[in-house]
Protein backbone atom coordinates (compact mmCIF):
# COMPACT_ATOMS: atom_id res chain seq x y z
CA UNK A 1 0.00 0.00 0.00
CA UNK A 2 1.03 3.29 0.15
CA UNK A 3 2.48 5.41 2.23
CA UNK A 4 3.98 9.15 3.34
CA UNK A 5 5.91 8.50 7.00
CA UNK A 6 6.22 11.74 9.46
CA UNK A 7 7.89 10.58 12.69
CA UNK A 8 4.44 10.94 14.85
CA UNK A 9 6.84 12.07 18.08
CA UNK A 10 7.68 16.08 18.44
CA UNK A 11 11.52 16.71 18.22
CA UNK A 12 12.41 18.99 20.93
CA UNK A 13 15.68 21.15 20.19
CA UNK A 14 17.60 23.75 21.51
CA UNK A 15 17.66 26.91 19.96
CA UNK A 16 21.06 27.47 17.83
CA UNK A 17 20.82 23.94 16.76
CA UNK A 18 20.09 21.96 13.52
CA UNK A 19 16.83 20.34 13.34
CA UNK A 20 16.45 17.11 10.81
CA UNK A 21 13.32 15.85 10.10
CA UNK A 22 12.55 12.94 7.59
CA UNK A 23 9.78 12.10 5.62
CA UNK A 24 10.10 8.20 3.98
CA UNK A 25 7.82 7.37 1.47
CA UNK A 26 6.89 3.51 -0.15
CA UNK A 27 5.12 2.83 -3.33
CA UNK A 28 5.14 6.13 -5.02
CA UNK A 29 7.26 8.06 -7.61
CA UNK A 30 6.96 11.42 -7.21
CA UNK A 31 7.97 13.47 -9.83
CA UNK A 32 8.62 16.58 -6.83
CA UNK A 33 8.45 16.90 -3.12
CA UNK A 34 7.08 20.06 -0.76
CA UNK A 35 7.73 21.02 2.82
CA UNK A 36 5.36 22.95 4.72
CA UNK A 37 4.64 24.53 7.47
CA UNK A 38 1.22 24.72 9.99
CA UNK A 39 1.07 26.90 12.97
CA UNK A 40 -1.87 25.80 15.43
CA UNK A 41 -5.13 26.84 13.93
CA UNK A 42 -3.47 27.83 10.56
CA UNK A 43 -3.59 26.77 7.38
CA UNK A 44 -0.22 24.87 5.84
CA UNK A 45 2.08 27.27 4.14
CA UNK A 46 4.72 26.16 1.25
CA UNK A 47 8.62 26.21 2.68
CA UNK A 48 10.21 24.48 -0.24
CA UNK A 49 9.80 22.44 -3.19
CA UNK A 50 12.58 19.62 -4.58
CA UNK A 51 12.10 17.70 -7.61
CA UNK A 52 12.86 14.41 -8.65
CA UNK A 53 16.19 14.86 -10.28
CA UNK A 54 17.44 17.55 -7.63
CA UNK A 55 19.39 16.19 -4.91
CA UNK A 56 19.60 19.06 -2.65
CA UNK A 57 17.87 22.57 -2.24
CA UNK A 58 18.18 25.58 -0.04
CA UNK A 59 16.38 28.42 1.08
CA UNK A 60 17.54 30.92 3.77
CA UNK A 61 18.17 28.98 7.17
CA UNK A 62 16.38 25.36 5.52
CA UNK A 63 17.39 23.06 3.24
CA UNK A 64 16.26 19.98 2.01
CA UNK A 65 17.23 16.76 0.20
CA UNK A 66 15.52 14.06 -1.64
CA UNK A 67 17.10 10.44 -2.05
CA UNK A 68 14.43 8.47 -4.99
CA UNK A 69 16.34 5.09 -4.18
CA UNK A 70 15.86 5.31 -0.91
CA UNK A 71 12.47 7.20 -1.54
CA UNK A 72 13.38 9.69 1.68
CA UNK A 73 13.47 13.43 2.13
CA UNK A 74 15.16 15.10 4.94
CA UNK A 75 14.37 18.31 6.18
CA UNK A 76 16.90 20.72 7.96
CA UNK A 77 16.59 23.98 10.26
CA UNK A 78 20.31 25.55 10.57
CA UNK A 79 20.61 27.52 13.83
CA UNK A 80 16.69 26.89 14.98
CA UNK A 81 14.91 29.73 16.73
CA UNK A 82 11.57 29.81 19.01
CA UNK A 83 9.93 31.22 16.45
CA UNK A 84 10.56 28.19 13.94
CA UNK A 85 8.54 25.93 16.52
CA UNK A 86 5.59 24.62 14.42
CA UNK A 87 4.19 21.13 12.61
CA UNK A 88 6.22 20.67 9.33
CA UNK A 89 4.45 18.64 6.62
CA UNK A 90 5.83 16.73 3.60
CA UNK A 91 3.64 16.56 0.33
CA UNK A 92 4.38 14.14 -2.17
CA UNK A 93 3.00 14.79 -5.76
CA UNK A 94 1.61 11.82 -6.85
CA UNK A 95 -0.40 12.73 -10.30
CA UNK A 96 -0.82 16.57 -12.01
CA UNK A 97 -2.60 18.43 -9.30
CA UNK A 98 -2.54 15.76 -6.84
CA UNK A 99 -0.26 16.30 -3.77
CA UNK A 100 -0.68 13.64 -0.90
CA UNK A 101 0.59 14.93 2.58
CA UNK A 102 2.12 13.23 5.57
CA UNK A 103 0.57 13.75 9.05
CA UNK A 104 3.41 16.14 10.17
CA UNK A 105 6.32 16.44 12.61
CA UNK A 106 6.07 19.03 15.24
CA UNK A 107 8.82 20.46 16.24
CA UNK A 108 9.36 22.58 19.54
CA UNK A 109 12.64 24.93 19.98
CA UNK A 110 13.20 25.45 23.47
CA UNK A 111 15.09 28.78 24.51
CA UNK B 1 -3.11 40.55 -2.21
CA UNK B 2 -5.68 38.94 -0.13
CA UNK B 3 -4.91 35.05 0.42
CA UNK B 4 -7.66 32.10 0.29
CA UNK B 5 -10.78 33.37 2.55
CA UNK B 6 -12.94 30.38 4.10
CA UNK B 7 -15.49 30.53 6.19
CA UNK B 8 -16.95 30.31 8.84
CA UNK B 9 -14.19 29.70 10.65
CA UNK B 10 -15.60 27.83 13.25
CA UNK B 11 -19.41 25.96 13.21
CA UNK B 12 -20.85 23.78 15.35
CA UNK B 13 -24.24 21.88 14.87
CA UNK B 14 -26.15 18.86 15.61
CA UNK B 15 -26.16 15.53 13.42
CA UNK B 16 -28.35 15.65 10.50
CA UNK B 17 -27.95 19.52 10.05
CA UNK B 18 -26.72 20.78 6.82
CA UNK B 19 -23.33 22.34 6.71
CA UNK B 20 -22.24 24.84 4.07
CA UNK B 21 -18.40 25.76 3.55
CA UNK B 22 -17.11 28.60 1.67
CA UNK B 23 -14.25 29.69 0.02
CA UNK B 24 -13.29 32.69 -1.76
CA UNK B 25 -9.64 31.59 -3.76
CA UNK B 26 -6.52 33.73 -4.56
CA UNK B 27 -7.54 36.12 -7.71
CA UNK B 28 -6.54 34.70 -10.78
CA UNK B 29 -5.83 31.10 -9.75
CA UNK B 30 -7.24 28.36 -11.97
CA UNK B 31 -7.32 25.46 -9.41
CA UNK B 32 -9.08 24.98 -6.46
CA UNK B 33 -8.82 22.12 -3.82
CA UNK B 34 -10.66 21.14 -0.79
CA UNK B 35 -8.66 19.01 2.11
CA UNK B 36 -9.83 17.51 5.43
CA UNK B 37 -7.45 17.30 8.17
CA UNK B 38 -8.02 14.72 11.53
CA UNK B 39 -5.57 13.78 13.99
CA UNK B 40 -6.42 10.34 12.91
CA UNK B 41 -6.07 10.69 9.09
CA UNK B 42 -3.62 14.22 8.11
CA UNK B 43 -4.70 16.09 5.29
CA UNK B 44 -6.74 14.75 2.84
CA UNK B 45 -7.77 15.60 -0.58
CA UNK B 46 -11.57 15.30 -1.22
CA UNK B 47 -12.16 17.38 -4.38
CA UNK B 48 -10.29 19.80 -6.59
CA UNK B 49 -11.35 21.86 -9.54
CA UNK B 50 -9.60 23.27 -12.39
CA UNK B 51 -11.13 26.30 -14.22
CA UNK B 52 -13.83 25.51 -12.08
CA UNK B 53 -14.17 22.38 -13.74
CA UNK B 54 -14.53 19.29 -11.01
CA UNK B 55 -11.69 17.24 -12.22
CA UNK B 56 -11.18 14.95 -9.08
CA UNK B 57 -13.73 13.98 -6.37
CA UNK B 58 -12.14 10.35 -5.93
CA UNK B 59 -12.20 11.87 -2.19
CA UNK B 60 -15.01 13.04 -1.48
CA UNK B 61 -16.39 10.24 1.46
CA UNK B 62 -19.51 9.74 0.50
CA UNK B 63 -22.79 11.16 -1.61
CA UNK B 64 -23.42 13.34 1.64
CA UNK B 65 -20.74 15.58 0.46
CA UNK B 66 -21.04 17.42 -2.44
CA UNK B 67 -18.65 20.51 -3.86
CA UNK B 68 -19.48 23.11 -5.99
CA UNK B 69 -17.59 26.46 -8.31
CA UNK B 70 -20.10 28.06 -9.66
CA UNK B 71 -17.24 30.94 -10.93
CA UNK B 72 -14.00 31.36 -10.47
CA UNK B 73 -13.67 33.32 -7.08
CA UNK B 74 -16.46 30.90 -5.04
CA UNK B 75 -16.63 27.44 -4.44
CA UNK B 76 -18.81 25.51 -1.68
CA UNK B 77 -18.54 22.63 0.33
CA UNK B 78 -21.73 20.85 1.23
CA UNK B 79 -22.55 18.28 3.89
CA UNK B 80 -25.69 17.25 4.16
CA UNK B 81 -27.08 15.37 6.69
CA UNK B 82 -24.09 15.98 8.92
CA UNK B 83 -22.76 13.24 10.93
CA UNK B 84 -20.46 13.22 13.86
CA UNK B 85 -17.66 11.99 12.14
CA UNK B 86 -17.48 14.59 9.76
CA UNK B 87 -16.17 16.79 12.35
CA UNK B 88 -12.51 17.94 11.39
CA UNK B 89 -10.55 21.00 10.23
CA UNK B 90 -12.16 21.80 6.68
CA UNK B 91 -9.37 23.53 4.18
CA UNK B 92 -9.77 25.48 0.75
CA UNK B 93 -6.51 26.19 -1.30
CA UNK B 94 -5.75 27.63 -4.18
CA UNK B 95 -2.73 27.29 -7.15
CA UNK B 96 -1.89 28.82 -10.22
CA UNK B 97 -0.86 26.50 -13.37
CA UNK B 98 0.97 29.17 -13.99
CA UNK B 99 3.99 28.93 -11.20
CA UNK B 100 6.11 25.88 -12.03
CA UNK B 101 6.44 25.51 -8.15
CA UNK B 102 3.24 23.62 -7.84
CA UNK B 103 2.38 25.44 -4.43
CA UNK B 104 -0.83 25.41 -2.74
CA UNK B 105 -2.24 28.43 -0.64
CA UNK B 106 -4.57 27.73 2.04
CA UNK B 107 -7.12 28.90 3.76
CA UNK B 108 -7.00 29.79 7.43
CA UNK B 109 -9.47 26.10 7.94
CA UNK B 110 -13.45 25.69 9.16
CA UNK B 111 -13.29 24.02 12.07
CA UNK B 112 -16.40 21.47 12.24
CA UNK B 113 -17.90 20.20 15.15
CA UNK B 114 -20.78 17.74 14.56
CA UNK B 115 -22.69 16.90 17.86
Amino acid sequence: SQKIEQNSEALNIQEGKTATLTCNYTNYSPAYLQWYRQDPGRGPVFLLLIRENEKEKRKERLKVTFDTTLKQSLFHITASQPADSATYLCALAIRVNRLAFGKGNQVVVIP
Amino acid sequence: DAGVIQSPRHEVTEMGQEVTLRCKPISGHNSLFWYRQTMMRGLELLIYFNNNVPIDDSGMPEDRFSAKMPNASFSTLKIQPSEPRDSAVYFCASSSSSRDTGELFFGEGSRLTVL
